[in-house]
Protein backbone atom coordinates (compact mmCIF):
# COMPACT_ATOMS: atom_id res chain seq x y z
CA UNK A 1 0.00 0.00 0.00
CA UNK A 2 0.78 3.47 -0.02
CA UNK A 3 3.11 4.74 2.29
CA UNK A 4 3.08 8.89 2.90
CA UNK A 5 5.36 10.57 4.62
CA UNK A 6 5.10 14.57 6.03
CA UNK A 7 7.88 16.85 6.98
CA UNK A 8 8.28 18.86 9.18
CA UNK A 9 5.50 17.49 11.97
CA UNK A 10 5.52 20.89 13.25
CA UNK A 11 6.21 24.54 11.82
CA UNK A 12 6.66 27.63 13.49
CA UNK A 13 6.85 30.90 11.69
CA UNK A 14 6.52 34.33 12.14
CA UNK A 15 3.40 36.65 10.43
CA UNK A 16 4.88 37.40 6.87
CA UNK A 17 6.95 34.64 6.17
CA UNK A 18 6.45 31.72 4.34
CA UNK A 19 5.79 28.21 5.30
CA UNK A 20 6.40 24.51 3.14
CA UNK A 21 5.34 21.36 3.97
CA UNK A 22 6.72 18.41 1.80
CA UNK A 23 5.11 15.19 1.23
CA UNK A 24 6.53 12.37 0.20
CA UNK A 25 4.91 9.49 -1.02
CA UNK A 26 5.62 5.90 -2.29
CA UNK A 27 3.20 4.58 -4.94
CA UNK A 28 4.51 5.71 -8.49
CA UNK A 29 0.61 5.24 -10.20
CA UNK A 30 -0.24 8.27 -7.61
CA UNK A 31 -1.58 10.73 -9.92
CA UNK A 32 -3.60 13.23 -7.66
CA UNK A 33 -2.10 14.93 -4.94
CA UNK A 34 -3.84 17.12 -2.56
CA UNK A 35 -3.40 19.24 0.38
CA UNK A 36 -6.11 19.55 3.55
CA UNK A 37 -6.55 22.24 6.42
CA UNK A 38 -7.83 21.10 9.41
CA UNK A 39 -8.58 23.63 12.18
CA UNK A 40 -8.88 22.71 15.55
CA UNK A 41 -12.30 20.50 16.78
CA UNK A 42 -12.80 20.47 12.81
CA UNK A 43 -13.21 18.37 9.66
CA UNK A 44 -10.15 18.81 6.95
CA UNK A 45 -10.76 21.10 4.16
CA UNK A 46 -9.24 20.79 0.56
CA UNK A 47 -7.47 24.07 -0.12
CA UNK A 48 -5.38 22.65 -3.08
CA UNK A 49 -5.23 19.98 -5.13
CA UNK A 50 -2.91 19.17 -8.50
CA UNK A 51 -2.78 16.22 -10.75
CA UNK A 52 -0.14 14.39 -12.40
CA UNK A 53 -0.36 16.34 -15.70
CA UNK A 54 1.08 19.50 -13.61
CA UNK A 55 4.07 20.67 -11.98
CA UNK A 56 2.76 23.36 -10.20
CA UNK A 57 -0.20 24.95 -9.31
CA UNK A 58 -1.13 28.31 -7.40
CA UNK A 59 -4.01 30.23 -5.76
CA UNK A 60 -3.42 33.59 -3.96
CA UNK A 61 -1.41 32.77 -1.12
CA UNK A 62 -1.04 29.33 -1.35
CA UNK A 63 1.11 26.69 -3.92
CA UNK A 64 1.63 22.96 -4.44
CA UNK A 65 4.40 21.87 -6.51
CA UNK A 66 4.38 18.02 -7.87
CA UNK A 67 8.39 16.22 -8.52
CA UNK A 68 6.70 12.97 -9.60
CA UNK A 69 10.58 11.74 -10.18
CA UNK A 70 10.92 12.00 -6.97
CA UNK A 71 7.40 10.85 -5.36
CA UNK A 72 6.85 14.34 -3.52
CA UNK A 73 5.01 17.25 -3.95
CA UNK A 74 5.46 19.88 -1.55
CA UNK A 75 2.43 23.00 -0.16
CA UNK A 76 3.68 26.60 -0.37
CA UNK A 77 2.27 29.45 1.82
CA UNK A 78 3.37 32.92 1.39
CA UNK A 79 2.72 36.23 3.62
CA UNK A 80 1.72 33.56 6.17
CA UNK A 81 -0.75 34.77 8.49
CA UNK A 82 -2.18 34.10 12.11
CA UNK A 83 -5.34 31.85 10.44
CA UNK A 84 -3.59 30.01 8.32
CA UNK A 85 -2.71 28.13 11.76
CA UNK A 86 -3.56 24.56 11.71
CA UNK A 87 -2.85 21.10 10.87
CA UNK A 88 -2.24 20.19 7.10
CA UNK A 89 -2.66 16.75 5.57
CA UNK A 90 -1.10 15.60 2.39
CA UNK A 91 -3.17 12.44 0.66
CA UNK A 92 -1.83 11.34 -2.52
CA UNK A 93 -4.38 8.97 -4.60
CA UNK A 94 -4.78 7.20 -8.10
CA UNK A 95 -7.57 6.86 -10.29
CA UNK A 96 -10.10 4.27 -9.11
CA UNK A 97 -8.73 4.02 -5.37
CA UNK A 98 -11.13 5.03 -3.45
CA UNK A 99 -9.03 4.66 -0.41
CA UNK A 100 -6.29 7.87 0.19
CA UNK A 101 -4.23 7.24 2.63
CA UNK A 102 -3.03 10.55 4.75
CA UNK A 103 -0.10 11.43 5.90
CA UNK A 104 0.27 12.25 9.52
CA UNK A 105 -0.35 15.51 9.53
CA UNK A 106 2.11 19.30 10.31
CA UNK A 107 1.27 21.50 12.49
CA UNK A 108 1.96 25.08 11.10
CA UNK A 109 1.80 27.69 13.85
CA UNK A 110 2.25 31.57 12.45
CA UNK A 111 3.23 34.00 15.30
CA UNK A 112 2.26 37.22 15.09
CA UNK B 1 -26.29 24.84 1.04
CA UNK B 2 -25.04 21.54 0.23
CA UNK B 3 -22.69 19.83 2.54
CA UNK B 4 -21.96 16.93 4.76
CA UNK B 5 -23.65 16.70 8.61
CA UNK B 6 -22.15 14.43 11.22
CA UNK B 7 -24.21 13.92 14.20
CA UNK B 8 -23.87 14.28 17.18
CA UNK B 9 -20.96 16.52 18.01
CA UNK B 10 -19.91 14.48 20.97
CA UNK B 11 -20.66 11.36 22.23
CA UNK B 12 -20.63 8.99 25.33
CA UNK B 13 -20.33 5.28 25.31
CA UNK B 14 -20.35 3.09 28.10
CA UNK B 15 -18.31 -0.10 28.20
CA UNK B 16 -19.87 -2.71 26.34
CA UNK B 17 -22.10 -0.70 24.78
CA UNK B 18 -22.68 -0.21 20.89
CA UNK B 19 -23.02 3.51 19.32
CA UNK B 20 -24.14 4.70 15.92
CA UNK B 21 -22.22 7.87 14.85
CA UNK B 22 -24.45 9.12 11.76
CA UNK B 23 -23.42 11.03 8.78
CA UNK B 24 -25.90 12.50 5.98
CA UNK B 25 -24.32 14.35 2.79
CA UNK B 26 -26.59 16.55 0.25
CA UNK B 27 -23.91 16.88 -1.97
CA UNK B 28 -25.39 13.65 -4.38
CA UNK B 29 -21.98 11.86 -3.69
CA UNK B 30 -21.64 8.84 -4.79
CA UNK B 31 -18.58 7.50 -2.19
CA UNK B 32 -18.70 8.22 1.52
CA UNK B 33 -16.26 7.46 4.00
CA UNK B 34 -15.24 6.83 7.47
CA UNK B 35 -11.80 7.61 9.01
CA UNK B 36 -10.63 7.63 12.55
CA UNK B 37 -8.69 10.17 14.08
CA UNK B 38 -6.62 9.67 17.11
CA UNK B 39 -4.72 12.88 19.12
CA UNK B 40 -2.06 14.18 16.91
CA UNK B 41 -1.88 11.48 14.63
CA UNK B 42 -3.14 11.75 11.04
CA UNK B 43 -6.82 9.79 9.57
CA UNK B 44 -7.35 5.95 9.14
CA UNK B 45 -9.92 4.68 6.82
CA UNK B 46 -12.32 2.35 8.66
CA UNK B 47 -14.88 1.56 5.82
CA UNK B 48 -15.89 2.92 2.78
CA UNK B 49 -18.88 2.74 0.14
CA UNK B 50 -18.81 3.53 -3.30
CA UNK B 51 -22.59 2.74 -4.30
CA UNK B 52 -25.42 2.21 -2.42
CA UNK B 53 -25.84 -1.31 -0.59
CA UNK B 54 -22.08 -1.75 -1.07
CA UNK B 55 -19.06 -1.04 1.03
CA UNK B 56 -15.60 -2.14 1.51
CA UNK B 57 -13.44 -2.44 4.82
CA UNK B 58 -10.76 0.05 5.29
CA UNK B 59 -7.68 -1.03 7.41
CA UNK B 60 -8.97 -0.54 10.73
CA UNK B 61 -12.36 -2.06 10.43
CA UNK B 62 -12.36 -4.87 13.59
CA UNK B 63 -15.11 -3.50 16.19
CA UNK B 64 -17.32 -1.29 13.46
CA UNK B 65 -19.60 -1.72 11.15
CA UNK B 66 -21.73 0.56 8.52
CA UNK B 67 -24.48 0.24 6.05
CA UNK B 68 -25.31 2.45 2.65
CA UNK B 69 -28.89 2.27 2.47
CA UNK B 70 -29.51 5.43 0.81
CA UNK B 71 -26.99 7.56 -1.47
CA UNK B 72 -26.85 10.24 1.46
CA UNK B 73 -26.30 8.25 4.64
CA UNK B 74 -24.09 6.39 5.19
CA UNK B 75 -23.83 5.66 9.26
CA UNK B 76 -21.31 3.57 11.85
CA UNK B 77 -21.79 1.58 14.54
CA UNK B 78 -19.01 1.47 17.04
CA UNK B 79 -19.81 -2.56 18.61
CA UNK B 80 -18.53 -3.42 22.05
CA UNK B 81 -16.01 -5.48 20.02
CA UNK B 82 -13.75 -2.00 19.64
CA UNK B 83 -11.82 -1.99 22.81
CA UNK B 84 -10.52 1.39 22.35
CA UNK B 85 -13.55 3.18 20.54
CA UNK B 86 -12.23 6.72 21.85
CA UNK B 87 -11.30 9.32 19.47
CA UNK B 88 -12.72 11.89 16.62
CA UNK B 89 -14.39 10.45 13.87
CA UNK B 90 -14.67 12.03 10.60
CA UNK B 91 -16.90 11.06 8.05
CA UNK B 92 -16.20 12.25 3.89
CA UNK B 93 -17.75 12.26 0.92
CA UNK B 94 -16.55 12.52 -2.83
CA UNK B 95 -18.24 12.94 -6.44
CA UNK B 96 -17.69 9.52 -7.93
CA UNK B 97 -15.49 6.77 -7.43
CA UNK B 98 -11.40 7.78 -7.72
CA UNK B 99 -9.24 8.67 -5.42
CA UNK B 100 -8.81 11.63 -7.83
CA UNK B 101 -11.70 14.07 -6.60
CA UNK B 102 -11.51 15.83 -3.41
CA UNK B 103 -12.88 14.84 -0.21
CA UNK B 104 -15.76 17.35 1.40
CA UNK B 105 -15.72 16.48 4.97
CA UNK B 106 -18.06 16.57 7.91
CA UNK B 107 -17.18 18.65 11.27
CA UNK B 108 -16.28 15.08 13.47
CA UNK B 109 -17.63 13.43 16.42
CA UNK B 110 -15.80 12.85 19.33
CA UNK B 111 -16.50 9.69 21.24
CA UNK B 112 -15.32 9.07 24.54
CA UNK B 113 -15.82 5.79 26.92
CA UNK B 114 -16.69 6.11 30.49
Amino acid sequence: GENVEQHPSTLSVQEGDSAVIKCTYSDSASNYFPWYKQELGKGPQLIIDIRSNVGEKKDQRIAVTLNKTAKHFSLHITETQPEDSAVYFCAPGKHNNNDMRFGAGTRLTVKP
Amino acid sequence: DGGITQSPKYLFRKEGQNVTLSCEQNLNHDAMYWYRQDPGQGLRLIYYSQIVNDFQKGDIAEGYSVSREKKESFPLTVTSAQKNPTAFYLCASSMSTGANYGYTFGSGTRLTVV
